[in-house]
């Protein structure tokens, strides 16, 4: 079956603009996970989705938002970018959350100039 | 606070030499522990993962790892690493409940031939 896609993949945009990215599961998977991956910072979670509903989030701050549809895709926005917010943005999908395995996409690289 | 320390950042193995990944966790309760890898150009996949039971689990491509509770340890092992080992390998914690994922901040294995 098809596995986690992320669009855009590349995305390159300036600071104080806002960006929306993009995030369509495995099919069934329930839950979608966002992450944000930086060299020497690991991933770090931003927030985790379950038919509709936000469950849990990180400690990011509230720039970062995101949100599910009822056909288990998710979007996240980031507004007013800021340079660090560079950074390779992963979605994970899973069964029904953190106890299963997930699945992630190969991600979407932002760059903030 | 939660947390997950993997204490090598980079290591670097000639092909067949023993390998083993520190990995500690700092979570209360019950916990999930996973290793994920990441070749190069590739998406993050899952190597193993321990929910219960025997502490010793084996994964894909020869990989192990023992859950050391008193010790708070994960460690991933593999008795001979090959030149495709190279990647980036990362511990991940959760617990039932949270819906939310811990990372390590990642160890870079270079491998050579």
């Amino acid at each position: 079956k098809a596995g986690v896609t992320q669009t855009p993949r590349y995305l390159i945009k300036t600071r104080g603009q806002q960006v929306t990215l993009s995030c369509s599961p495995i099919s069934g998977h329930r839950s979608v996970s966002w992450y944000q991956q930086t060299p020497g910072q690991g991933l770090q979670f931003l927030f985790e989705y379950f038919s509709e509903t936000q469950r849990n989030k990180g400690n990011f701050p509230g720039r970062f938002s995101g949100r599910q549809f009822s056909n288990s895709r998710s979007e996240m926005n980031v507004s007013t970018l800021e340079l660090g917010d560079s950074a390779l943005y992963l979605c994970a999908s899973s069964l029904s959350g953190a106890t299963y395995e997930q699945y992630f996409g190969p991600g979407t690289r932002l760059t903030v100039t | 606070a939660q947390s997950v320390s993997q204490h090598n950042h980079h290591v670097i193995l000639s092909e067949a030499a023993s390998l083993e990944l520190g990995c500690n966790y700092s979570y209360g309760g019950t916990v999930n522990l996973f290793w994920y890898v990441q070749y190069p150009g590739q998406h993050l996949q899952l190597l193993l993962k321990y929910f219960s039971g025997d502490p010793l689990v084996k994964g894909i491509k020869g990989f192990e790892a023992e859950f050391i509770k008193s010790k708070f340890s994960f460690n991933l092992r593999k008795p001979s690493v090959q030149w495709s080992d190279t990647a980036e390998y990362f511990c991940a914690v959760t617990s039932s409940g949270t819906y939310k994922y811990i990372f390590g901040t990642g160890t870079r294995l270079k491998v050579l031939a």
